[in-house]
C-alpha cells in the first residue's frame, strides 16, 4: 500500500507545473484522496481534495482558481494542476488518502515544488 | 473556516515524562473529524489519533487523545526516545480541511 508522487521541479513565478500521485495496493476508487503541502520549515498545509468519483472536488482559499485537482481511477492516479504559481507556493507536496471520518491515513513520500526566477 | 491553535509551541520534556499537547478551534468541531499526527524530521506524517479518542493502527497506547467541542488534547503518557517530534492536530468541517501550526516535542 503506497503513494509516490511525481513531477515536482523549480518553475518561475507565473508558471504551471502538474504533480502526479502514483497510488498502489487499495482500490483506489473507493477513497478521496488530497493534496498537502508543507512549506520548508513550516506546517501542513491543505491544499485540495477530491471524492472518489471524481465528481466532488473542494480547494483552499490560498489556491482556489489557480489550481485543479483531478483523478484517473483507471489507472490509480491523483493530479494537481498547479497554474500562476507564486514563490509562496513552495513547498513539499504530499498526496494523501482520505478515510471515512475525513483524516489522512496514508501519505505519500512528497515531491518539492520550487516557484523561483 | 475553523482555525485550530496548538500549545504550547514548544515542549521541553526528558524521556519518561507525561507531555499535554493543547488543540483549541475557534468553533465547535465534531470529535468524529479531528485526528493528531506526528513528523519526524525528513518524514511524512503519520496519522496517530482519529476521531479525536481511537488510535490509528500500530499505535502504541502510551498515545491517547481526549476532548470535545473547541477543546482537545494529545496525552503521551510516558515519552520515549523515539516520540520527540512535531505533532499536528486537523480537522474537517464544510468541505475545508485544517491544520494546527504544530506543537515541537524535543528532549529536555
Amino acid at each position: 500500500v503506497q503513494l509516490v508522487e511525481s513531477g515536482g521541479g523549480l518553475v518561475q513565478p507565473g508558471g504551471s507545473l502538474r504533480l502526479s500521485c502514483a497510488a498502489s495496493g487499495f482500490t483506489f476508487s473507493s477513497y478521496a484522496m488530497s493534496w498537502v503541502r508543507q512549506a520548508p520549515g513550516k506546517g501542513l498545509e491543505w491544499v485540495s481534495g477530491i471524492s472518489g468519483s471524481g465528481d466532488n472536488t473542494y480547494y483552499a482559499d490560498s489556491v482556489k482558481g489557480r489550481f485543479a485537482i483531478a483523478r484517473d481511477n483507471s489507472k490509480n492516479t491523483l493530479y494537481l494542476q498547479m497554474n500562476r504559481l507564486r514563490a509562496e507556493d513552495t513547498a513539499l507536496y504530499y498526496c494523501a488518502l482520505v478515510e471515512s471520518y475525513w483524516y489522512f491515513d496514508l501519505w505519500g513520500r512528497g515531491t518539492l515544488v520550487t516557484v523561483s526566477s | 473556516e475553523i482555525v485550530l491553535t496548538q500549545s504550547p509551541g514548544t515542549l521541553s520534556l526528558s524521556p519518561g515524562e507525561r507531555a499535554t499537547l493543547s488543540c483549541r478551534a475557534s468553533q465547535s468541531v465534531s470529535s468524529s473529524y479531528l485526528a493528531w499526527y506526528q513528523q519526524k524530521p525528513g518524514q511524512a506524517p503519520r496519522l496517530l489519533i482519529y476521531g479525536a479518542f481511537s488510535r490509528a493502527t500500530g499505535i502504541p497506547d502510551r498515545f491517547s487523545g481526549s476532548g470535545s467541542g473547541t477543546d482537545f488534547t494529545l496525552t503521551i503518557s510516558r515519552l520515549e526516545p523515539e516520540d520527540f517530534a512535531v505533532y499536528y492536530c486537523q480537522q474537517y468541517g464544510s468541505s475545508v480541511w485544517t491544520f494546527g501550526q504544530g506543537t515541537k516535542v524535543e528532549i529536555k
